[in-house]
C-alpha cells in the first residue's frame, strides 16, 4: 500500500523557523510536493521536489531524500498567515497522476 | 484566466438522494482530480482524467460513485443513493501538461452534507 506519515500539529511564534517532516512509503515515487491549505480555504502548491536537495521559495524550502523515503518543508520568518495546514504528497506513478496525500499538519504561528 | 470552479459550494441532502457536483477546470489544463476532504483529514484520491486516455477510478469507494468528462473540459461527479458517511468537501484539482506536471490548482470545494 502507499502511506505518508507527517506531525499532527505544530506550534511556533512569530519570526521563528518551523520544519515539517514527511516520509513515506510508496510502491513508487516520481516527486514529493507539499500543498498549504488554510481553514475553510482550498489547498495550494507551494513547492516540489523529484530529486534529492533542497529547493527554496522565498521563506519556504522543501527537502527531499529518496534513499531515505523523506522530506520537509521549513518555513521561515513565520508569520500569523502562515497558520494553515500543510500537506505532503507524493505522485506514486508515471502514469495516472495517482497521488497520495499525507494526513496534514497543522501549524499555528502564535505572537 | 479564471482558477478552477465547482459549484454548488454547498450541498444539503437526504439520505438515499443522487446529488451532481460540476468542475470547471482551468481552460487548457487536460488533466483533472476529485479528491474527498473529511473534516481535519487529508485528501482521498477519487478519481483521475487526462485527456482522451481512460479515466484510473481506482480512488472511488463504491459503485454509488461515479464521474464524466464532457468534451475534454467540465467534469460531473454523482453520487448516488447518498449516505452519511459521503458527508465531506469534494475537491476538484487540475493540470498543465506544459507545466509541472505535480502542480494541481484546486478549487474551492463543494462541501456535501447527508442528513
Amino acid at each position: 500500500g502507499q502511506s505518508l506519515e507527517q506531525p499532527s500539529e505544530v506550534t511556533a511564534v512569530e519570526g521563528a523557523i518551523v520544519q515539517i517532516n514527511c516520509t513515506y512509503q510508496t510502491s513508487g515515487f516520481y516527486g514529493l510536493s507539499w500543498y498549504q491549505q488554510h481553514d475553510g480555504g482550498a489547498p495550494t502548491f507551494l513547492s516540489y521536489n523529484a530529486l534529492d536537495g533542497l529547493e527554496e521559495t522565498g521563506r519556504f524550502s522543501s527537502f527531499l531524500s529518496r534513499s531515505d523515503s523523506y522530506g520537509y518543508l521549513l518555513l521561515q520568518e513565520l508569520q500569523m498567515k502562515d497558520s494553515a495546514s500543510y500537506f505532503c504528497a507524493v505522485r506514486a506513478f508515471r502514469y495516472g497522476q495517482n497521488f497520495v496525500f499525507g494526513p496534514g499538519t497543522r501549524l499555528s504561528v502564535l505572537p | 484566466g479564471a482558477g478552477v470552479s465547482q459549484s454548488p459550494s454547498n450541498k444539503v441532502t437526504e439520505k438515499g438522494k443522487d446529488v451532481e457536483l460540476r468542475c470547471d477546470p482551468i481552460s487548457g489544463h487536460t488533466a483533472l482530480y476529485w479528491y474527498r476532504q473529511s473534516l481535519g483529514q487529508g485528501l482521498e484520491f477519487l478519481i483521475y482524467f487526462q485527456g482522451n486516455s481512460a479515466p484510473d477510478k481506482s480512488g472511488l469507494p463504491s459503485d454509488r460513485f461515479s464521474a464524466e468528462r464532457t468534451g475534454g473540459s467540465v467534469s460531473t461527479l454523482t453520487i448516488q443513493r447518498t449516505q452519511q458517511e459521503d458527508s465531506a468537501v469534494y475537491l476538484c484539482a487540475s493540470s498543465s501538461p506544459r507545466g509541472r506536471p505535480d502542480t494541481q490548482y484546486f478549487g474551492p470545494g463543494t462541501r456535501l452534507t447527508v442528513l
